[in-house]
């Protein structure tokens, strides 16, 4: 299984919503992260977990809220979003250690009304 | 300037084509080098990964990095429209595992 999982494929929320996006990869990486893209911009770095612990955030507001609750799954929590949030959120995964050629899953398209 | 510097195109090529994609980048701590294929509304495809300098040849793709030069290229030979996409360069640096990526170049193949 070569495969990184994104649920759902889209999502429209509100911005007084709580929902939450997964993520989940049976290659066994230990690296696991999210990142936003816009539309004809290049992915965006958001976080970064490593053997499940937050070792990258880049400085993203507190309305995301990310979650590793195991080696193979990852989450996004999202709350109190803006118009401004809505995008494709990419999970990606590697294997750890030094080589980081990341697979990613389709994405979740987000629309914040 | 960017540390990245790739130019967004739209590339168009007629079927059967050798394309040529570049990217300059300016940190010369950059040592793991890849490029990923996304076609629209859909995630990055890893097509090829390259550790420092040299060339590396998949099927119709050869990846070609010149650390002298900071310049690393895509070559597609016998170019299909299905390779219509975006093309993204990507690199990092030893001790960082996050990926720099270039602004991507779109490619559109006609038949």
């Amino acid at each position: 299984d070569t495969e990184v999982t994104q649920t759902p494929k889209h999502l429209v929320m509100g911005m007084t919503n709580k929902k939450s996006l997964k993520c989940e990869q049976h290659m066994g990486h230990r690296a696991m992260y999210w990142y936003k893209q816009k539309a004809k911009k290049p992915p965006e770095l958001m976080f970064v977990y490593s053997y499940e612990k937050l070792s990258i955030n880049e400085s993203v507001p507190s309305r995301f809220s990310p979650e590793c609750p195991n080696s193979s799954l990852l989450n996004l929590h999202l709350h109190a979003l803006q118009p401004e949030d809505s995008a494709l959120y990419l999970c990606a995964s590697s294997q750890g250690g030094e080589a980081p050629n990341l697979f990613f899953g389709s994405g979740t398209q987000l629309s914040v009304l | 300037q960017k540390e990245v510097e790739q130019d967004p195109g739209p590339l168009s090529v007629p079927e059967g084509a050798i394309v040529s994609l570049n990217c300059t980048y300016s940190n010369s701590a950059f040592q793991y080098f890849m490029w990923y294929r996304q076609y629209s509304r859909k995630g990055p495809e890893l097509l090829m990964y390259t550790y420092s300098s040299g060339n590396k040849e998949d099927g119709r793709f050869t990846a070609q990095v010149d650390k002298s030069s900071k310049y690393i290229s895509l070559f597609i030979r016998d170019s299909q429209p299905s390779d219509s996409a975006t093309y993204l360069c990507a690199m990092s640096g030893t001790g960082r595992r996050a990926l720099t990526f270039g602004s991507g170049t779109r490619l559109q193949v006609q038949p």
